[in-house]
């Protein structure tokens, strides 16, 4: 069936290196991507999004690339600081309503002092 | 309140029994959604409610689980018949139309 997956389970850096956390999508349809970052006992917390007509977007030291054409999606940060330390989710929408997300198993990114 | 606030924060029960998660939006916030989450993976789409109705339940595993929103405000998500595989965070969020939803911190249920 569809999925989104991720390519790397686990993702250690240095402070101040920029980090990159990538991301697959299988389902063609999908017109929506959205990356949270959660933290051991919280829940999920969003961090940027794009929309399929888009290939690019940046945030305030994050920025989300999409490329449709290999359904691949990446989530840069840089300066990659000890508080960015979290589990990082990608999510595509399958081509339907915004609110019913599919999420990839994650990414823990561990940013060494 | 000024964020999504979920009761209890740990639940343990026995198989078989029956439990509810609460629910608190985001104040204003007419969208709510449950979603699960299994450990070590990505939290999965359960139910949406705008107002007191729920709009699409599509993500409901089977029919021990149910939730309500009588005011269209705080909600509560029922199961019945606990199994051991209901053992889960199960996590909450809000938005207002068809923005960006905020998440909860989550319940986790355990089922011994």
């Amino acid at each position: 069936g569809e999925s989104v997956g991720l390519h790397l389970p686990t993702l250690s850096v240095q402070e101040g290196d920029n980090s990159i956390i990538n991301c697959a999508y299988s389902n063609s349809a999908s017109d929506y991507f959205i990356w949270y970052k959660q933290e051991s006992g919280k829940g999920p917390q969003f961090i940027i999004d794009i929309r399929s007509n888009m290939d690019k977007r940046q945030g305030q030291r994050v920025t989300v690339l999409l490329n449709k054409t290999v359904k691949h999606l990446s989530l840069q940060i840089a300066a990659t600081q000890p508080g960015d330390s979290a589990v990082y989710f990608c999510a595509e929408n399958g081509g339907g309503s915004n609110y019913k997300l599919t999420f990839g198993k994650g990414t823990l990114l561990t940013v060494n002092p | 309140g000024a964020g999504v606030s979920q009761t209890p924060s740990n639940k343990v029960t026995e198989k078989g029994k029956y439990v509810e998660l609460r629910c608190d939006p985001i104040s204003g916030h007419t969208a709510l959604y449950w979603y699960r989450q299994s450990l070590g993976q990505g939290p999965e789409f359960l139910i949406y409610f705008q107002g007191t109705g729920a709009a699409d339940d599509s993500g409901l595993p089977n029919d021990r689980f149910f939730a309500v929103r009588p005011e269209g405000s705080v909600s509560t998500l029922k199961i019945q018949r606990t199994e051991r595989g209901d053992s889960a965070v199960y996590l909450c969020a809000s938005s207002s139309g068809a923005n960006v939803l905020t998440f909860g911190a989550g319940s986790r249920l355990t089922v011994l």
